[in-house]
Formats: C-alpha cells, sequence, structure tokens
C-alpha cells in the first residue's frame, strides 16, 4: 500500500517556466488537498478537492492550477513559476465527509524558483 | 474559520511529560480538533483527533475543555524522537467549502 505519493521530489525551475506536480494516492480517498511550507513556517493550503470533477480554492490559490479527472490523482500545476513559489508542496488525502478525519500525507515536493 | 494559536517553540526535557495548548476561541459547533506532527522534511503525521472532554490513544492524549475554546495536547514522558513540530487544526467536515487549515505549529525541543 503506497499511501500518498508526490512526483518529483525536488525541482529546478527558471522564472516563467510550468510545471505539474503529481500526487497520486490509492486509498480511494475522495479529499485530496495540496498545501505549501515555506522554510521555517507552517502549512498554507492552495488547493482542495472533495471528489472527481470537483475542485475549491484554499488560502493561497494565485499562480496554481488543479484538476480532478480521476479519484486517484489531483496534479497542481505552476503556470508561470516566481521565485515566490520556492517551497516545499504536500499533497494530503482523507476521507470526506461530515468528521474530517485523518490526512494523509505525501513525502513533500522541494521547488525551487531561481 | 476558526483560528488557532499555538506558542512558537517549548523546550523540555527526556521523560518529561510535555504539554502544548492550542487556543481556538472561535471554534464552531462542528469543528473537531486535530493535531499533527511533523518532522523535518517530512509531511506531517495524525496524532490525535477529539471533540470534547479527553481522548487518549497509544501516543497522547488530548484534553478539551467544556467551553472547547481551547486544548491541550499531552504527549507523556517524552523522548528525543519526539523533537518535532506540532500543529492543531480546527474544522469540521471537509466537504466543499470548507478548508482544512494548519496554524503556525509549535516547536518541540527534547533534550536529553
Amino acid at each position: 500500500n503506497a499511501g500518498v505519493t508526490q512526483t518529483p521530489k525536488f525541482q529546478v525551475l527558471k522564472t516563467g517556466q510550468s510545471m505539474t506536480l503529481q500526487c497520486a494516492q490509492d486509498m480511494n480517498h475522495e479529499y485530496m488537498s495540496w498545501y505549501r511550507q515555506d522554510p521555517g513556517m507552517g502549512l498554507r493550503l492552495i488547493h482542495y478537492s472533495v471528489g472527481a470533477g470537483i475542485t475549491d480554492q484554499g488560502e493561497v490559490p494565485n499562480g496554481y492550477n488543479v484538476s480532478r479527472s480521476t479519484t486517484e490523482d489531483f496534479p497542481l500545476r505552476l503556470l508561470s513559476a516566481a521565485p515566490s513559489q520556492t517551497s516545499v508542496y504536500f499533497c494530503a488525502s482523507g476521507v470526506a465527509g461530515v468528521i474530517a478525519g485523518e490526512l494523509f500525507f505525501g513525502e513533500g515536493s522541494r521547488l525551487t524558483v531561481l | 474559520l476558526a483560528k488557532t494559536t499555538q506558542p512558537i517553540s517549548m523546550d523540555s526535557y527526556e521523560g518529561q511529560e510535555v504539554n502544548i495548548t492550542c487556543s481556538h476561541n472561535n471554534i464552531a459547533t462542528n469543528d473537531y480538533i486535530t493535531w499533527y506532527q511533523q518532522f523535518p522534511s517530512q509531511g506531517p503525521r495524525f496524532i490525535i483527533q477529539g471533540y470534547k472532554t479527553k481522548v487518549t490513544n497509544e501516543v497522547a492524549s488530548l484534553f478539551i475543555p467544556a467551553d472547547r475554546k481551547s486544548s491541550t495536547l499531552s504527549l507523556p514522558r517524552v523522548s528525543l524522537s519526539d523533537t518535532a513540530v506540532y500543529y492543531c487544526l480546527v474544522g469540521g467536515n471537509n466537504n466543499a467549502g470548507n478548508m482544512l487549515t494548519f496554524g503556525g505549529g509549535t516547536r518541540l525541543m527534547v533534550k536529553p
């Protein structure tokens, strides 16, 4: 059971480039989300999804797009990378519903934008 | 959104009990309180969740007073491996329109 898998683990981009961070889970979770964590800081919610075809904005959605075409996958797209997007990105999944229970996190994707 | 406030950092020694308090004055009726642990270069890991009174599992206890405006995570007899950042998260369901947001966390340092 792989849990939540994020790829790539490390990425270096130049300003203006675009890329996609991949996130896949094999637990049949309806809920998936993306957080970013800047050095020494807490996690900030970027986007989340409560099921295939449903996405919503979090606290810091600007500069990012998401889609949810399947239950398993929730890719995060950086449209035009900026140095301010240098961060560690975490994908999380969980059961959607009345009680927000345990979130399962991936190992993170470390992104540097030059 | 129920905003949370935690101490930025705490120090302790091996074998001691550690209590980390989180304030959430505007917690909603449907909100649960969840605590996560994060080690460097890893994603957060679920520790415990509760709604009211006391919850205990194999690693921690969670104390929630009747007014639910705060909660305390209790770690019994900490070891060096408990050095981590601990996050308090307050939220109800995670359906559309309900965000799960983390606060700044408490950095716990356990010393020998």
